[in-house]
């Protein structure tokens, strides 16, 4: 039933190591995004799939990497981690055409933590 | 560029007080305006929406106009309930931002029993 999970809801993991998070959308949605929330509730896009193709790519660190492997799932990859990678990662989709037309269905977060 | 200023929260109220948050915005074209809520734990959901000058936008009982004179789109809800305890967010899109939302930067909404 859901309409955009993400998987996992808590990542706690150390320094330097290598996780994904993966997001799925069951709405039939041309368009995906990636946010990161920080602990002040700010809300910063990462990056944007349209049909699989990369079409918003904000300034994150290259140790971000996202992949699209059908329209319907969005996972992010992110390597050697940082301290300052903790926070809420939030994937959304949208109808083509982005969230001028279309709301953004957000899943529920990502908490990353890193020690 | 495009940009959105919200009122810093957080915003404490009793139940069945009136609520305003207020947010203003920047933009160079005719954006359309969003207000956003996001309940504990969970994502963000769209609450209500306006796309032209002077339109209201309403839902669950807030309301929101668009004053293309004031640059506001200003939350209301006349009276609040514990259950509206959330993070409330002001966005905008247009062609300047490539149709993307501009966000602001949230105000926390606690309502006292």
């Amino acid at each position: 039933d859901t309409a955009v999970s993400q998987t996992p809801k808590y990542l706690v993991t150390q320094m330097g190591n290598d996780k994904s998070i993966k997001c799925e959308q069951n709405l039939g949605h041309d368009t995906m995004y990636w946010y990161k929330q920080d602990s002040k509730k700010f809300l910063k896009i990462m990056f944007s799939y349209n049909n699989k193709e990369l079409i918003i790519n904000e300034t994150v660190p290259n140790r971000f990497s996202p992949k699209s492997p059908d329209k319907a799932h969005l996972n992010l990859h992110i390597n050697s981690l940082e301290l300052g990678d903790s926070a809420v990662y939030f994937c959304a989709s949208s109808l083509q055409g982005g969230s001028y037309n279309s709301p953004l269905h957000f899943g529920n977060g990502t908490r990353l933590t890193v020690t | 560029g495009d940009s959105v200023t919200q009122m810093e929260g957080p915003v404490t109220l009793s139940e069945e007080a009136f609520l305003t948050i207020n947010c203003t915005y920047t933009a160079t074209g005719y954006p359309s305006l969003f207000w956003y809520v996001q309940y504990p734990g969970e994502g963000l959901q769209l609450l209500l929406k306006a796309t032209k000058a002077d339109d209201k936008g309403s839902n669950k009982g807030f309301e929101a106009t668009y004053r293309k004179e004031t640059t506001s789109f200003h939350l209301e809800k006349g009276s609040v309930q514990v259950s509206d305890s959330a993070v409330y967010f002001c966005a905008l899109a247009d062609m300047d931002s490539n149709y993307q939302l501009i966000w602001g930067a949230g105000t926390k909404l606690i309502i006292k029993p």
